[in-house]
Protein backbone atom coordinates (compact mmCIF):
# COMPACT_ATOMS: atom_id res chain seq x y z
CA UNK A 1 0.00 0.00 0.00
CA UNK A 2 1.95 3.51 -0.86
CA UNK A 3 1.56 6.11 1.45
CA UNK A 4 3.44 9.19 1.87
CA UNK A 5 4.49 11.17 4.31
CA UNK A 6 5.29 15.18 5.24
CA UNK A 7 7.97 16.03 7.50
CA UNK A 8 9.13 19.24 8.13
CA UNK A 9 9.40 21.82 10.55
CA UNK A 10 5.72 23.08 11.90
CA UNK A 11 6.51 27.06 12.84
CA UNK A 12 8.54 29.27 10.13
CA UNK A 13 9.20 33.12 11.20
CA UNK A 14 7.55 35.98 8.76
CA UNK A 15 10.16 36.46 6.02
CA UNK A 16 12.00 33.47 6.47
CA UNK A 17 11.86 29.95 4.13
CA UNK A 18 9.38 27.02 4.48
CA UNK A 19 11.06 23.14 3.60
CA UNK A 20 9.18 20.50 3.56
CA UNK A 21 9.97 16.65 2.67
CA UNK A 22 7.59 13.85 1.69
CA UNK A 23 8.76 10.46 1.67
CA UNK A 24 7.01 8.08 -0.38
CA UNK A 25 6.87 4.27 0.93
CA UNK A 26 5.48 1.40 -0.35
CA UNK A 27 6.26 2.08 -4.18
CA UNK A 28 8.82 4.00 -6.16
CA UNK A 29 8.93 7.65 -7.08
CA UNK A 30 10.67 7.19 -10.78
CA UNK A 31 7.18 6.01 -11.99
CA UNK A 32 6.33 7.39 -15.41
CA UNK A 33 2.41 7.03 -14.71
CA UNK A 34 2.48 9.54 -11.87
CA UNK A 35 4.10 13.25 -10.45
CA UNK A 36 4.69 14.26 -7.25
CA UNK A 37 2.47 17.28 -5.91
CA UNK A 38 2.27 19.58 -2.88
CA UNK A 39 -1.35 21.31 -2.39
CA UNK A 40 -2.43 23.28 1.12
CA UNK A 41 -5.26 24.22 2.84
CA UNK A 42 -5.12 27.18 5.49
CA UNK A 43 -7.27 26.89 8.15
CA UNK A 44 -10.98 26.82 7.25
CA UNK A 45 -10.24 27.64 3.51
CA UNK A 46 -10.63 25.65 0.80
CA UNK A 47 -7.64 23.46 -1.21
CA UNK A 48 -5.15 25.29 -3.47
CA UNK A 49 -2.49 23.59 -5.61
CA UNK A 50 0.80 24.68 -5.05
CA UNK A 51 2.75 22.65 -7.89
CA UNK A 52 4.15 19.11 -9.10
CA UNK A 53 7.38 17.33 -10.14
CA UNK A 54 7.94 14.44 -12.05
CA UNK A 55 10.96 11.47 -11.58
CA UNK A 56 12.87 13.22 -13.96
CA UNK A 57 12.74 16.61 -12.15
CA UNK A 58 9.99 18.46 -14.73
CA UNK A 59 8.21 20.99 -12.38
CA UNK A 60 4.90 22.73 -12.89
CA UNK A 61 3.61 25.39 -10.14
CA UNK A 62 0.76 27.62 -9.87
CA UNK A 63 1.27 30.83 -11.15
CA UNK A 64 0.19 32.77 -8.04
CA UNK A 65 3.06 31.30 -6.27
CA UNK A 66 5.72 30.27 -8.70
CA UNK A 67 8.36 33.13 -7.73
CA UNK A 68 8.50 31.59 -4.49
CA UNK A 69 8.32 27.75 -5.01
CA UNK A 70 10.67 25.66 -5.47
CA UNK A 71 9.85 21.53 -6.10
CA UNK A 72 12.50 18.92 -6.23
CA UNK A 73 13.19 15.19 -6.25
CA UNK A 74 15.67 13.02 -4.73
CA UNK A 75 14.55 9.30 -6.15
CA UNK A 76 17.40 7.60 -4.32
CA UNK A 77 15.90 8.42 -1.07
CA UNK A 78 12.32 7.91 -2.81
CA UNK A 79 11.45 11.87 -1.71
CA UNK A 80 10.52 14.96 -3.16
CA UNK A 81 10.42 18.81 -1.44
CA UNK A 82 8.83 22.07 -1.17
CA UNK A 83 10.73 25.03 -0.62
CA UNK A 84 8.39 28.30 -0.16
CA UNK A 85 10.28 31.36 0.63
CA UNK A 86 9.98 34.72 1.59
CA UNK A 87 6.59 33.30 3.95
CA UNK A 88 4.34 35.65 5.48
CA UNK A 89 1.10 34.51 7.55
CA UNK A 90 -1.14 33.96 4.54
CA UNK A 91 1.10 31.11 4.05
CA UNK A 92 -0.12 29.21 7.61
CA UNK A 93 -1.65 26.37 5.78
CA UNK A 94 -2.27 22.59 6.19
CA UNK A 95 0.39 21.32 3.74
CA UNK A 96 -0.27 17.60 1.79
CA UNK A 97 1.96 16.03 -0.54
CA UNK A 98 -0.02 13.65 -3.01
CA UNK A 99 0.53 11.16 -5.75
CA UNK A 100 -1.19 12.78 -9.17
CA UNK A 101 -2.00 10.73 -12.35
CA UNK A 102 -0.14 11.57 -15.04
CA UNK A 103 -2.53 13.00 -17.17
CA UNK A 104 -0.72 11.17 -20.55
CA UNK A 105 -1.92 8.43 -19.29
CA UNK A 106 -5.06 8.87 -19.22
CA UNK A 107 -5.87 10.37 -15.65
CA UNK A 108 -4.79 13.56 -13.61
CA UNK A 109 -6.59 12.62 -10.48
CA UNK A 110 -4.74 12.62 -6.72
CA UNK A 111 -5.56 8.96 -5.63
CA UNK A 112 -3.07 8.67 -2.99
CA UNK A 113 -2.40 11.83 0.23
CA UNK A 114 -0.18 12.18 2.85
CA UNK A 115 -1.91 13.12 6.11
CA UNK A 116 -1.15 16.62 6.26
CA UNK A 117 1.25 18.57 8.50
CA UNK A 118 0.83 22.08 9.85
CA UNK A 119 2.96 24.66 9.19
CA UNK A 120 2.63 28.17 10.91
CA UNK A 121 4.22 31.08 9.97
CA UNK A 122 4.53 33.55 13.22
CA UNK A 123 7.37 35.16 14.96
CA UNK B 1 -5.73 30.65 -13.01
CA UNK B 2 -8.81 31.15 -11.33
CA UNK B 3 -10.19 28.47 -8.62
CA UNK B 4 -13.32 26.22 -10.09
CA UNK B 5 -16.87 27.83 -9.18
CA UNK B 6 -18.71 25.81 -6.32
CA UNK B 7 -21.89 26.24 -4.00
CA UNK B 8 -20.61 26.86 -0.78
CA UNK B 9 -23.29 24.21 0.84
CA UNK B 10 -25.74 22.10 0.28
CA UNK B 11 -28.50 19.91 1.83
CA UNK B 12 -30.54 16.85 2.33
CA UNK B 13 -32.23 14.68 4.22
CA UNK B 14 -30.95 10.60 4.39
CA UNK B 15 -32.39 9.11 1.49
CA UNK B 16 -32.53 11.69 -0.69
CA UNK B 17 -30.64 12.91 -3.67
CA UNK B 18 -28.28 15.93 -3.68
CA UNK B 19 -26.10 17.36 -6.84
CA UNK B 20 -22.99 19.54 -6.37
CA UNK B 21 -21.84 21.05 -9.58
CA UNK B 22 -18.34 22.91 -10.36
CA UNK B 23 -17.86 25.35 -13.11
CA UNK B 24 -15.12 26.23 -15.03
CA UNK B 25 -13.62 27.70 -17.89
CA UNK B 26 -12.62 26.90 -21.58
CA UNK B 27 -9.02 26.05 -20.53
CA UNK B 28 -9.92 23.37 -17.91
CA UNK B 29 -13.12 21.72 -17.81
CA UNK B 30 -14.87 22.65 -21.04
CA UNK B 31 -11.73 21.64 -22.51
CA UNK B 32 -10.85 18.63 -21.25
CA UNK B 33 -12.28 15.54 -18.83
CA UNK B 34 -9.79 15.21 -16.17
CA UNK B 35 -12.47 16.39 -13.49
CA UNK B 36 -12.03 14.74 -10.20
CA UNK B 37 -13.92 15.14 -7.22
CA UNK B 38 -12.50 14.21 -3.46
CA UNK B 39 -14.44 14.16 -0.38
CA UNK B 40 -13.13 15.65 3.36
CA UNK B 41 -13.45 15.01 6.92
CA UNK B 42 -12.65 17.34 9.46
CA UNK B 43 -9.29 17.00 10.13
CA UNK B 44 -8.50 14.45 7.37
CA UNK B 45 -7.33 14.25 4.30
CA UNK B 46 -9.20 14.59 0.92
CA UNK B 47 -10.24 11.30 -0.55
CA UNK B 48 -11.01 10.54 -4.13
CA UNK B 49 -14.29 9.96 -5.17
CA UNK B 50 -14.79 10.79 -8.89
CA UNK B 51 -11.88 10.85 -11.59
CA UNK B 52 -12.12 11.78 -15.33
CA UNK B 53 -15.99 12.71 -14.83
CA UNK B 54 -17.67 9.74 -14.15
CA UNK B 55 -15.00 6.97 -12.77
CA UNK B 56 -15.02 5.92 -9.63
CA UNK B 57 -11.81 3.76 -7.69
CA UNK B 58 -12.33 1.11 -6.08
CA UNK B 59 -13.71 0.84 -2.99
CA UNK B 60 -16.45 4.15 -3.70
CA UNK B 61 -19.67 3.21 -2.93
CA UNK B 62 -21.99 3.80 -6.38
CA UNK B 63 -24.14 6.23 -4.88
CA UNK B 64 -21.32 8.26 -5.98
CA UNK B 65 -21.73 9.35 -10.06
CA UNK B 66 -19.94 11.86 -11.66
CA UNK B 67 -20.93 13.85 -15.21
CA UNK B 68 -20.18 16.87 -17.36
CA UNK B 69 -21.59 19.54 -19.79
CA UNK B 70 -19.86 22.07 -21.13
CA UNK B 71 -17.98 24.43 -18.17
CA UNK B 72 -19.49 22.49 -15.17
CA UNK B 73 -19.23 19.24 -13.83
CA UNK B 74 -21.15 17.47 -10.97
CA UNK B 75 -21.19 15.10 -8.50
CA UNK B 76 -24.61 13.20 -7.50
CA UNK B 77 -24.98 11.64 -4.21
CA UNK B 78 -28.17 9.26 -3.85
CA UNK B 79 -29.46 7.55 -1.13
CA UNK B 80 -27.88 10.31 1.37
CA UNK B 81 -26.36 8.93 4.46
CA UNK B 82 -24.81 10.64 7.66
CA UNK B 83 -21.60 9.74 6.75
CA UNK B 84 -21.98 11.57 3.38
CA UNK B 85 -21.86 14.80 5.24
CA UNK B 86 -18.49 16.53 4.44
CA UNK B 87 -16.68 18.85 2.14
CA UNK B 88 -16.34 18.38 -1.29
CA UNK B 89 -14.00 19.86 -3.59
CA UNK B 90 -13.86 19.49 -7.81
CA UNK B 91 -10.70 19.75 -9.64
CA UNK B 92 -9.35 19.55 -13.37
CA UNK B 93 -6.37 19.79 -15.12
CA UNK B 94 -5.66 22.57 -17.22
CA UNK B 95 -4.14 23.54 -21.15
CA UNK B 96 -0.94 24.17 -19.23
CA UNK B 97 -0.97 20.92 -17.45
CA UNK B 98 -1.36 22.57 -14.10
CA UNK B 99 -4.53 22.01 -11.59
CA UNK B 100 -6.76 23.82 -10.37
CA UNK B 101 -9.27 23.37 -7.16
CA UNK B 102 -13.05 24.43 -6.35
CA UNK B 103 -13.73 26.66 -3.47
CA UNK B 104 -15.36 23.37 -1.45
CA UNK B 105 -19.14 22.72 -0.85
CA UNK B 106 -19.91 21.89 2.37
CA UNK B 107 -22.35 19.35 2.46
CA UNK B 108 -24.96 18.78 5.59
CA UNK B 109 -27.45 15.50 6.09
CA UNK B 110 -30.10 17.08 7.66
Amino acid sequence: QLQLQESGPGLVKPSETLSLTCTVSGGSIRSTIYYWGWIRQPPGKGLEWIGKIYFDGTTYTNPSLKSRVTISVDTSKNQFSLTLTSVTAADTALYYCARQHNWNYGRADFDYWGQGTLVTVSS
Amino acid sequence: QSALTQPASVSGSPGQSITISCTGTSSDINSYNYVSWYQQHPDKAPKLMIYEVSNRPSGVSSRFSGSKSGYTAFLTISGLQAEDEADYYCSSNTRTSHVVFGGGTKLTVL
